[in-house]
């Protein structure tokens, strides 16, 4: 089956850059998705099609693709981005949507 | 407003049945592909069942195939999935989404909180 592998956690200054990676075989042949999860609350889409951002979702938010890593990059983070993040991809192969193990970004 | 809404979670034991359903408002329902989703309490988010926008094809996760069945009515905007033969492993809250494509991404519910145990 296919892998989406991160890394545990992340951490990063108010107003620095946060880079979150995500490897699979031949990522960047396919369309990655990140998502935002803050404790208790539901997973919240924030880039479709590697570096595509959804209505609402700031502009410090952006992504890219190419070949075995995806990356969500978050610009000048602020206290309030302070979540787990999930990648996630469509793998026609097998017919299945595959998530990322998930990556915790601390905002010291 | 888009709106989820899942019901029908609870308490069950090992062996047993539930049915999740999800109720969608504020979209044309039968323009969306849906999925349920899931993610057991402290880990991450796993995927369980697709169904397209008019309800075929249909995928399911290895984990849940041969016991979880997905279906949708289109008239009534609503999603569902039956789930048989539960595991203590498939305690979870789930999660209702949908998706205008496979690359689109996915839009979520708020989630039932299935329980399985004796």
């Amino acid at each position: 089956s296919y892998e989406l592998t991160q890394p545990p956690s992340v951490s990063v200054s108010p107003g620095q850059t946060a880079s979150i990676i995500c490897s699979g075989d031949k990522l960047g042949d396919k369309y990655a998705c990140w998502y935002q999860q803050k404790p208790g609350q539901s997973p919240v889409l924030v880039i479709y099609q590697d570096n595509k951002r959804p209505s609402g979702i700031p502009e410090r938010f952006s992504g890219s693709n190419s070949g075995n890593t995806a990356t969500l990059t978050i610009s000048g983070t602020q206290a309030m981005d302070e979540a787990d993040y999930y990648c996630q991809a469509w793998d026609r192969n097998t017919a299945s949507y595959v998530f990322g193990t998930g990556t915790k970004v601390t905002v010291l | 407003q888009v709106q989820l809404v899942e019901s029908g979670g609870g308490l069950v034991k090992p062996g047993g049945s539930l049915r999740l359903s999800c109720a969608a408002s504020g979209f044309t329902f039968s323009d969306y592909y849906m999925s349920w989703m899931r993610q057991a309490p402290g880990k991450g988010l796993e995927w369980v069942s697709y169904i397209s926008s008019s309800g075929s094809p249909i995928h399911y996760a290895d984990s849940v195939k041969g016991r979880f069945t997905i279906s949708r009515d289109n008239a009534r905007n609503s999603l569902y999935l039956q789930m048989n033969s539960l595991r203590s492993e498939d305690t979870a809250v789930y999660y209702c989404a949908r998706a205008s494509g496979h690359t689109s991404g996915w839009y979520w519910g708020q989630g039932t909180l299935v329980t399985v145990s004796s």
